[in-house]
C-alpha cells in the first residue's frame, strides 16, 4: 500500500506528558500537511511542508506543539505537556503541487487521547 | 467571512432514495472540494471542481461548482449502504478548510 501511513494509530497519554506522532507520506509528494479534528468537526489546518521547509502555522499550533521534516520525506509532530484540551484526531496529508491543483491524499489518522 | 456553511448537519434516508446536501460561504473560492470520512480513518477526496459552473460526476456522485463561486452542492443517487459516512466540503486558501460535515446514514 502506497498511501499516506500514520503511527501511532491511537495513543493514551497522561497529562503533562510529551507525546511524538509519525507521518510517512505518499513518496513523491512535495508538500505534507498537519490536521486536527475533533469529533462533529472537520479538520482544522495545523501547519505545512513544501519539501524540508515549514511554511504555514496556524495559530491553532501553540508553543507545546512543534512539527518536523528533516528530509523533506517523513515528518513528526510533537506536543509537549500534553492538556485534556489535546484530545483529537491529528491528521497528516500530502500532495503533488502543481500548478493550480493540489489534491491532498490523507492518512488515517492518530487518535490522541489525555487523560 | 471565510466560514464554510454547511448543511443539513445530517440526514436518515432510505436505501435507493436520492440525497442532495450543500456548502455556502459568504466569500470567494476558486476551488470546491468534496470529501467523505468514514469512522477511524482519515477523509477521502471524492471530487474536485476547478471552475465556476462546473459540474462533475464520480460514480453516482454529481458535484456542482456555484456560479457565484460561494457555494457548492453534492448529490448522490440511488443511496446504498456503503454511502454511510460523514461528507465534508472543503476549500483551498494556503491550507485547505472544511466544512462541519453532513453525516449521512441510509437505511437498508
Amino acid at each position: 500500500d502506497t498511501g499516506v501511513s500514520q503511527d501511532p494509530r491511537h495513543k493514551i497519554t497522561k497529562r503533562g506528558q510529551n507525546v511524538t506522532f509519525r507521518c510517512d507520506p505518499i513518496s513523491e509528494h512535495n508538500r505534507l500537511y498537519w490536521y486536527r479534528q475533533t469529533l462533529g468537526q472537520g479538520p482544522e489546518f495545523l501547519t505545512y511542508f513544501q519539501n524540508e521547509a515549514q511554511l504555514e502555522k496556524s495559530r491553532l499550533l501553540s508553543d507545546r506543539f512543534s512539527a518536523e521534516r528533516p528530509k523533506g520525506s517523513f515528518s513528526t509532530l510533537e506536543i509537549q505537556r500534553t492538556e485534556q484540551g489535546d484530545s483529537a484526531m491529528y491528521l497528516c496529508a500530502s500532495s503533488l503541487s502543481s500548478g493550480n491543483t493540489d489534491t491532498q491524499y490523507f492518512g488515517p489518522g492518530t487518535r490522541l487521547t489525555v487523560l | 467571512g471565510q466560514q464554510l456553511n454547511q448543511s443539513p448537519q445530517s440526514m436518515f434516508i432510505q436505501e435507493g432514495e436520492d440525497v442532495s446536501m450543500n456548502c455556502t460561504s459568504s466569500s470567494i473560492f476558486n476551488t470546491w472540494l468534496w470529501y467523505k470520512q468514514d469512522p477511524g480513518e482519515g477523509p477521502v477526496l471524492l471530487i474536485a471542481l476547478y471552475k465556476a459552473g462546473e459540474l462533475t460526476s464520480n460514480g453516482r456522485l454529481t458535484a456542482q461548482f456555484g456560479i457565484t463561486r460561494k457555494d457548492s452542492f453534492l448529490n448522490i443517487s440511488a443511496s446504498i449502504p456503503s454511502d454511510v459516512g460523514i461528507y465534508f466540503c472543503a476549500v483551498n486558501l494556503q491550507e485547505r478548510r472544511f466544512g462541519a460535515g453532513t453525516r449521512l446514514t441510509v437505511k437498508p
